[in-house]
This record gives structure tokens, sequence and C-alpha cells, in this order.
């Protein structure tokens, strides 16, 4: 059982390119999610989807866009990076029941923007 | 405000000393849910424990405990002799059941040096 993948583990990128962050979970979880963790600010929610195709706008959504075409994917993409988009980057999934549940988080990706 | 603050920066300690890691919150919600979450030098987040707002039990796991008390809004965490192992980041978080969409907040995080 793979939990949450997230592809790529580390990119790095020049100022102005574009990339997409690709997160993948097999649990069949309705709700995902995209956070950025910085030095000293702990983890930062930047999108989050209740079900495929919804998506809203999180704690930091500019400089990102977010798609959910399919349940078990959701993909965050930077059109115009920026150095200030260097960080790592989380995803997770949640069935939602919290009694029960918790956040299963991906294993993150490390985002260098030149 | 819905916020999670972790106001310990860094702890440091030696082996097998006792170290309690503070986390205070501030809700309005009468209901929701506590987290602490784990992440190793590795990098990965590890779940540790999930408290609703209805259940103020403390709770022990081996050398981990956690302290609940709703009167002080706070949610704080307790190592036991403390190992070379439980050096990480610690997050504690929280999810709000009342507004809309749950999501979690996370604290800013505390790390853990646990010296030889």
């Amino acid at each position: 059982n793979a939990g949450v993948t997230q592809t790529p583990k580390f990119r790095v990128l020049k100022t102005g390119q574009s990339m997409t962050l690709l997160c993948a979970q097999d649990m069949n979880h309705e709700y995902m999610y995209w956070y950025r963790q910085d030095p000293g600010m702990g983890l930062r929610l930047i999108h989050y989807s209740v079900g495929e195709g919804t998506t809203a706008k999180g704690e930091v959504p500019d400089g990102y866009n977010v798609s959910r075409l399919k349940k078990q994917n959701f993909l965050l993409g930077l059109e115009s990076a920026a150095p200030s988009q260097t960080s790592v980057y989380f995803c997770a999934s949640s069935d939602g029941d919290w009694n029960t549940g918790e956040l299963f988080f991906g294993e993150g990706s490390r985002l260098t923007v030149l | 405000a819905q916020k999670v603050t972790q106001a310990q920066t860094e702890i440091s300690v030696v082996e097998k000393e006792d170290v309690t890691l503070d986390c205070v919150y501030e809700t309005r919600d009468t209901t929701y849910y506590l987290f602490w979450y784990k992440q190793p030098p590795s990098g990965e987040l590890v779940f540790l424990i999930r408290r609703n707002s209805f259940d103020e039990q403390n709770e022990i796991s081996g050398r981990y405990s956690w302290n609940f008390q709703k009167s002080t809004s706070s949610f704080n965490f307790t190592i036991t002799a403390s190992q070379v192992v439980d050096s990480a980041v610690y997050f504690c978080a929280l999810i709000f059941m009342n507004t809309g969409f749950q999501k979690l907040v996370f604290g800013t995080g505390t790390r853990l040096l646990v010296s030889p």
C-alpha cells in the first residue's frame, strides 16, 4: 500500500519557469491538500480539495493553481516560478473522519527556484 | 482567530531527561480535534496522536504522554527519559469542525535536540 506519493521529490527551476507537482493517493480519500513548509513557519495550506472536480484556496494560494480531475490525483502547478516559492511541498489526504482518521502525508517535494 | 502556538522554537536536552513541548490553541469552535505530528531528520511527517475536544483524558503511550486542558487551551506533549531517536521537529495541529471545511492548521513546530 503506497499511501500518498509525490513526484518529483526534488526539482530546481529558474525564475519564470513552470512546473507541476503530482500527488497520488490510493486510499480512496475524498479530501486532499497541498501544504508548503518553510523554516520557522510550520506548514501552511496552499490549496485543498473536498472531492473530484473541486478545489479551494487555503492560506497562501497566490502563485499556485491546482486541479483534481481524478479522485486519486491532486496536481499543484506553478505557472511562473519565483524564488519565494522555494520550499518543501507536502501533499496530504484524509477520509474526513477525524474520530478515527488522520492526515496522511507524502514524503515531500523539495523545490528550489533560482 | 483560530490558531496554534508553539512558543518553544528549539529545545535541547541530554538523553534520559524528561521534556515537555507546549501547544496552545485558539478557537471559538466547540468541536475540534488536536493532533501531534513528528518530523524526524528524514523529513516525513509521522502521526503521533489525535484528541477530540470532548475528551480531556490524558493519554500515555510508552514514553510519550499528552496533557489536554480545555481551561487553558493547551495540549502539551511530554517525552519521558528522552532518547537520541526522539530528535525531531514536533508539530501541534488543530482542525476546526464548526466553520465550514475542515482543514488542519499547524503550529510553527518545536525542534527537539537530544544529545547523548
